[in-house]
């Protein structure tokens, strides 16, 4: 019973190449984020999704373009990848409530680009 | 950006040491977070914080946030190899919409 999953696990691509993220939760959580995790493991949000409603975007390529088709699935595509775009990316999951939220996270995605 | 600070970076123990970890930051938050990341896997809620001052205890490990709610602290006893990991504390912005900062990290090595 996966809480949040990702697909794939490892991503290893070329420059120039545009590749795909999956992420799911069963949770039943209404909100959804993309993490980037850089080399020195700083964990740094990059989209966030309520309810298939994006409310966070942070300072990110447009090369970067999630898409959240429901609540339970939030997709990650990047155009025209490049060096720097190397990192683990996760998602994550949590319900979007009135004082904090408790994030739950996927296994992540390990990109490498040639 | 409102920028958590974590120290040490690096923690290298023996079983049984007690250590302890510090984020930091010029901000409030409304709430803190500490997380624990095993390699090849996602950060693993541990506790969250909400009031200043509050303590909440995990079994060996002691969470306290701070009275102005910009720092918190970790505290392990007796550590043993299964707290191997990356710890990160992560700030819930106030008055933001389901936005954490996570901290720098410290990388934590318990062992035998």
């Amino acid at each position: 019973d996966t809480a949040v999953s990702q697909t794939p696990k490892y991503l290893v691509t070329q420059m120039g190449n545009d590749k795909s993220i999956k992420c799911e939760q069963n949770l039943g959580h209404d909100t959804m984020y993309w993490y980037k995790q850089d080399s020195k493991k700083f964990l740094k949000i990059m989209f966030s999704y309520n309810n298939k409603e994006l409310i966070i975007n942070e300072t990110v390529p447009n090369r970067f373009s999630p898409k959240s088709p429901d609540k339970a699935h939030l997709n990650l595509h990047i155009n025209s990848l490049e060096l720097g775009d190397s990192a683990v990316y996760f998602c994550a999951s949590s319900h979007r409530g009135p004082r904090y939220n408790e994030q739950f996270f996927g296994p992540g995605t390990r990109l490498t680009v040639l | 950006t409102q920028l958590l600070e974590q120290s040490p970076q690096f923690l290298s123990i023996q079983e049984g040491e007690n250590l302890t970890v510090y984020c930091n930051s010029s901000s409030v938050f409304s709430s803190l977070q500490w997380y624990r990341q095993e390699p090849g896997e996602g950060p693993v809620l541990l506790v969250t914080v909400v009031t200043g001052g509050e303590v909440k205890k995990l079994k060996r490990l002691t969470f306290q946030f701070g009275d102005a709610r910009k720092d918190s602290s970790l505290h392990i006893t007796a550590a043993q190899p299964g707290d191997t990991g990356l710890y990160l504390c992560a700030g819930d912005e106030t008055g933001t919409a389901s936005k954490l900062t996570f901290g720098t990290g410290t990388r934590l090595q318990v062992t035998l």
